[in-house]
């Protein structure tokens, strides 16, 4: 079992949409979460961190996180053509980041 | 830019060569990683500094070889690669080891002919 899992994609999604991003982790002792943005051919970008069940909201993106489920999402509201990137999961293991291998988003204008 | 910065951007070298990549942080940061990063793989930790000293190496081949001479540069010296080792090699750097709000620099594109 891979320890964070994300759908490869590509998640197709129309310009104003909400695109939804979907991780789940395997170690039940993880207590922070991260999303980070990567544009083709460019580093990955922090963009939301979650430590606490429940929702975080910052601009057009919410985090939610439910540790019962091990199981955190993305949620992109108003999706712009500029949101076209991979996302990254990642969550806390003992002193290091661990990945999933991205979910690929496409908003179409 | 975040912060973080490496050199060289690209890079292309054959099996027998010696080439050596380099992160730069101007964070003030404590901690610092490299990363694999192959096509439809996950971003691999490889090595990973905290104040200088080696606190993590995930089992990566002795033809990598990094040095970290102060908390703000990191090397990866590379040695008699393989064509499989070509992929992006990221550095990142966080506030501390146990803060894991970690920051990228913008890679070295390998290709080991």
């Amino acid at each position: 079992q891979k320890e964070v899992e994300q759908n490869s994609g590509p998640l197709s999604v129309p310009e104003g949409a909400i695109a939804s991003l979907n991780c789940t982790y395997s170690d039940r002792g993880s207590q922070s979460f991260f999303w980070y943005r990567q544009y083709s051919g460019k580093s990955p970008e922090l963009i939301m961190f979650i430590y606490s069940n429940g929702d975080k909201e910052d601009g057009r993106f919410t985090a939610q996180l439910n540790k019962a489920s091990q199981y955190v999402s993305l949620l992109i509201r108003d999706s712009q053509p500029s949101d076209s990137a991979t996302y990254l999961c990642a969550v806390e293991g003992f002193q290091k980041l661990v990945f999933g291998t991205g979910t690929r988003l496409l908003v179409s204008p | 830019e975040t912060g973080v910065t490496q050199t060289p951007r690209h890079l292309v070298m054959g099996m027998t060569n010696k080439k050596s990549l380099k992160c730069e942080q101007h964070l003030g940061h404590n901690a610092m990683y490299w990363y694999k990063q192959s096509a439809k793989k996950p971003l691999e930790l490889m090595f990973v500094y905290s104040l200088e000293e080696r606190v993590e190496n995930n089992s990566v081949p002795s033809r990598f070889s990094p040095e970290c001479p102060n908390s703000s540069h990191l090397f990866l010296h590379l040695h008699t690669l393989q064509p499989e080792d070509s992929a992006l090699y990221l550095c990142a750097s966080s506030q501390d080891l146990g803060n894991n709000e970690q920051f990228f620099g913008p890679g070295t594109r390998l290709t080991v002919l």
